[in-house]
């Protein structure tokens, strides 16, 4: 019965690097989702995935933000040419079936440094 | 858009007080609202979820909220705080795809002995 894992939890890189976070949902959850939580504030919806459908990829900031889940469970989030706005702690979570009525597991977050 | 405010960004409260963290929402059609609860490191962990039927809500370690529909509100609150409720709480309101969730900027509470 493990939860939501990410990997890895710390990352720093130097603007301009590209980073690849991520994301182990529980076993058998359909909906993943993507969160931004930059320091002080609330977390912010990225993007969610179906299965291996990502069905809405609005609330990515910018095209070097990039995300995908080929097999149904493991998701991957890219971000190229990182900047240093780009810092804040990525939250990924799973829900068993749609989301609403169903509860998302939060993982416990990768912290995006950028210098 | 469905959206959500807390009206306290830090709540300092001694230990065994009662506390009561505000929310409003903005909606004009049924929402479902959630309280989380955030520990240091820790990712966001559910507290009690609103969807229909009874307006109060009970969740887990003896939180509880209540569903204002008039008032627009779903405050937490809890009669008697631990040191150990130390933490960020975050509401949040269904946004309008159905999926994904709107969160407030969350409010800081510190209990102290």
């Amino acid at each position: 019965g493990a939860g939501v894992s990410q990997s890895p939890r710390y990352k720093v890189a130097k603007r301009g690097q590209d980073v690849a976070l991520r994301c182990d949902p529980i076993s058998g959850h359909v909906s993943l989702f993507w969160y931004q939580q930059a320091l002080g504030q609330g977390p912010e919806f990225l993007t969610y995935f179906q299965n291996e459908a990502q069905l809405d990829k609005s609330g990515l900031p910018s095209d070097r933000f990039f995300a995908e889940r080929p097999e149904g469970s493991v998701s991957t989030l890219k971000i190229q040419r990182t900047q240093q706005e780009d810092s804040a702690v990525y939250l990924c979570a799973s829900s068993l079936g749609l989301a609403g009525i169903n509860e998302q597991f939060f993982g416990p977050g990768t912290r995006l440094t950028v210098l | 858009a469905q959206s959500v405010t807390q009206l306290d960004s830090q709540v300092p409260v001694f230990e065994e007080a009662p506390v009561e963290l505000r929310c409003n929402y903005s909606s004009s059609v049924s929402v479902y609202l959630f309280w989380y609860v955030q520990y240091p490191n820790q990712g966001l962990q559910l507290l009690l979820k609103y969807l229909s039927g009874s307006t109060l809500v009970k969740g887990i370690n003896g939180f509880e909220a209540e569903f204002n529909k008039s008032q627009t509100s779903f405050h937490l609150r809890k009669p008697s705080v631990h040191i150990s409720d130390t933490a960020e709480y975050f509401c949040a309101v269904d946004s309008n795809s159905g999926y994904a969730l709107n969160f407030g900027k969350g409010t800081s509470l510190l209990v102290t002995p």
